[in-house]
């Protein structure tokens, strides 16, 4: 049963729009999510991140909203780049602190 | 160096053979975790340690694995008699106390 789920396996976007990566989890127990960006043979690379207490959070051109009642999160990069091609995973820290739990992730590609 | 390293970045194996792979974690990251990723696969969670306490193991998939952090540094991730399932990429990732993780470049195995 996966507990945090990326539905969209890839998403193409022209270079300068709006890209909108979306994540869903079931266990309400999570209370910290992380973003992570992943280039072909290179481990994750840490994005951005957000605590259960707020519903908002912006660094640069990333932003992560949290809607707690929904149990869903996104990751909002805009103006997107072709840099930004990579495969971004969502993850949820269990309350313990110490357990990542990955969703599958979404290959996103900019189109020049 | 100022990241998290590990080696081999590949490793061919032939069935039934032992192999060992090597983690070194950011330097002061109390936290150490292992993961895989098989292909077309997220990122499943292996094993954590944290400090002096007891790792917790529970993600490890069977008693053919086992991984161990000698002087709360560096860790070995240790895969006896290897089957072809067991091909994946194997990462390794650290993190200061309540911190995001931070990953390593992730070591191929490729079991024949």
């Amino acid at each position: 049963d996966q507990q945090v789920k990326q539905n969209s396996p890839s998403l193409s976007v022209q270079e300068g729009r709006i890209s909108i990566l979306n994540c869903d989890y079931t266990n309400s127990m999570f209370d910290y999510f992380l973003w992570y960006k992943k280039y072909p043979a290179e481990g994750p690379t840490f994005l951005i991140s957000i605590s259960s207490i707020k519903d908002k959070n912006e660094d640069g051109r990333f932003t992560v909203f949290l809607n707690k009642s929904a149990k869903h999160l996104s990751l909002h990069i805009v103006p997107s780049q072709p840099g930004d091609s990579a495969v971004y995973f969502c993850a949820a820290l269990n309350n313990a602190g110490n357990m990542l739990t990955f969703g599958g992730g979404t290959r996103l590609m900019v189109k020049p | 160096g100022a990241g998290v390293s590990q080696s081999p970045s590949n490793k061919v194996t032939e069935k039934g053979k032992d192999v060992e792979l090597r983690c070194d974690p950011i330097s002061g990251h109390t936290a150490l975790y292992w993961y895989r990723q098989s292909l077309g696969q997220g990122l499943e969670f292996l094993i954590y340690f944290q400090g002096n306490s007891a790792p917790d193991k529970s993600g490890l998939p069977s008693d053919r694995f086992s991984a161990e952090r000698t002087g709360g540094s560096v860790s070995t991730l240790t895969i006896q008699r290897t089957q072809q399932e067991d091909s994946a990429v194997y990462l390794c990732a650290s993190s200061s106390l309540g911190g995001a993780q931070f990953f390593g470049p992730g070591t191929r195995l490729t079991v024949l």
